[in-house]
């Protein structure tokens, strides 16, 4: 049962446009989310999260926006850079249960 | 040393062999946690521990072998393992406890490999 999905194995996009990739999930009783992460050979690293009463957390060039009722989360990267090439994980999670993560997005920044 | 520290980075082991996983955390945190990644698929959790007690064990088969002997340290024992358990493993730790919905700390992984 998997309850978060990112459905778009990977994106390019070239420097200095955005990045816009997306995260739906299924159960209503998530309450926070998060956006992580990895480089290759790396574990993955927190980049942004959200908690359920808001609807949009921006930090520098990263904004996550979330749609309680299309159950629908979105990571936005602008301008994207070369560096932001790497897989990026959406995960949620329900007060008192696990982590549910996606299969991630595959990003690739192209100068 | 800061952060999670994941050894070995890289593993190969025969399904007759016997290996362990270590994790150690530096930062604190009263949770522990095991991440299987497989290729292409959403990272599983397998074990988790929260202040040295196993909280959730999520039907992970009896040949992985966790302990925690200390909210720092954290392992992870193989043994009889089958080909399809090659992956990405993963030791995550949070500061609170489960359930508190805090963002988790990861290590670089042990890319484990079954012959």
């Amino acid at each position: 049962d998997q309850q978060v999905k990112q459905n778009s194995p990977s994106l390019s996009v070239q420097e200095g446009r955005i990045s816009i990739l997306n995260c739906d999930y299924t159960n209503s009783m998530f309450d926070y989310f998060l956006w992580y992460k990895k480089y290759p050979a790396e574990g993955p690293t927190f980049l942004i999260s959200i908690s359920s009463i808001k609807d949009k957390n921006e930090d520098g060039r990263f904004t996550v926006f979330l749609n309680k009722s299309a159950k629908h989360l979105s990571l936005h990267i602008v301008p994207s850079q070369p560096g932001d090439s790497a897989v990026y994980f959406c995960a949620a999670s329900e007060r008192n249960n696990d982590m549910r993560f996606g299969a991630g997005t595959r990003l690739t920044v192209k100068p | 040393e800061t952060g999670v520290t994941q050894t070995p980075r890289h593993l190969v082991m025969g399904m007759t062999n016997k290996k362990s996983l270590k994790c150690e955390q530096h930062l604190g945190h009263n949770a522990m946690y095991w991440y299987k990644q497989s290729a292409k698929k959403p990272l599983e959790l397998m074990f988790v521990y929260s202040l040295e007690e196993r909280v959730e064990n999520n039907s992970v088969p009896s040949r992985f072998s966790p302990e925690c002997p200390n909210s720092s340290h954290l392992f992870l024992h193989l043994h009889t393992l089958q080909p399809e358990d090659s992956a990405l493993y993963l030791c995550a730790s949070s500061e609170g406890q489960v359930g508190s919905s805090e963002k988790l700390f990861f290590g670089s992984g042990t890319q484990l490999s079954v012959l």
